[in-house]
């Protein structure tokens, strides 16, 4: 499998503060993506790349920000955590279009 | 409404039994279709890769495709407790970046 890794895995933080999540992928995969899933909504895409300092918006992007610098790494940003930004979010990726999408093993965020 | 649409049970059943699992869709352009199984705590992986129509066997499941319905089906057969988690579907249409995913059936299999 593809060796994706997210850190960190469980993070608890406080209403109003900056929170980065990272996501490193060792498969030099062209595009990643950011999720979050939440119990009655499924997979829901935050954001996505489709090469180094490319980025576009998912259906749920207000309030995240990303970047990535190197083909292997996909940061995600929440600039002041909110309460609603509770989830599970996953980080996934894969090469080429319409092939596989490889996912991380997820962060759990809590946010008091 | 959804563009992809999926009961998200939950789904119980004993073990050994036949176990449907179901998508409907509205875009017509899909050509790509997977089911992907989460484990509790874990990531989706995948689990069925099917390009347009037709039905795909990989041991005790099988995927079917029908376009003209706009409908997707995961069979699994002899189910076992391991096989408890939840089922995502997702599609894709052709050159897309992006899948579009169901909400996930959570399926239990009782011992």
């Amino acid at each position: 499998d593809a060796g994706i890794t997210q850190s960190p895995r469980h993070k608890v933080t406080e209403t109003g503060t900056p929170v980065t999540l990272r996501c490193h992928q060792t498969e030099n995969h062209r595009y990643m993506y950011w999720y979050r899933q939440d119990p009655g909504h499924g997979l829901r895409l935050i954001h996505y790349s489709y090469g180094v300092k490319d980025t576009d918006k998912g259906e749920v992007s207000d309030g995240y920000s990303v970047s990535r610098s190197k083909t292997e790494d996909f940061l995600l940003t929440l600039e002041s955590a909110t309460s609603s930004q509770t989830s599970v979010y996953f980080c996934a990726s894969h090469g080429t279009t319409n092939e596989k999408l490889f996912f991380g093993s997820g962060t759990q965020l809590s946010v008091l | 409404q959804k563009e992809v649409e999926q009961d998200p049970g939950p789904l119980s059943v004993p073990e050994g039994a036949i176990v449907s699992l179901n998508c409907t869709y509205s875009n017509s352009a899909f050509q790509y279709f997977m089911w992907y199984r989460q484990y509790s705590r874990k990531g989706p992986e995948l689990l069925m890769y099917t390009y347009s129509s037709g039905n795909k066997e990989d041991g005790r499941f099988t995927a079917q495709v029908d376009k003209s319905s706009k409908y997707i089906s995961l069979f699994i057969r002899d189910s076992q407790p391991s096989d408890s988690a939840t089922y995502l579907c997702a599609m894709s249409v052709e050159g897309a970046q992006k899948l579009v995913f169901g909400q996930g059936t959570r399926l239990t299999i009782n011992p």
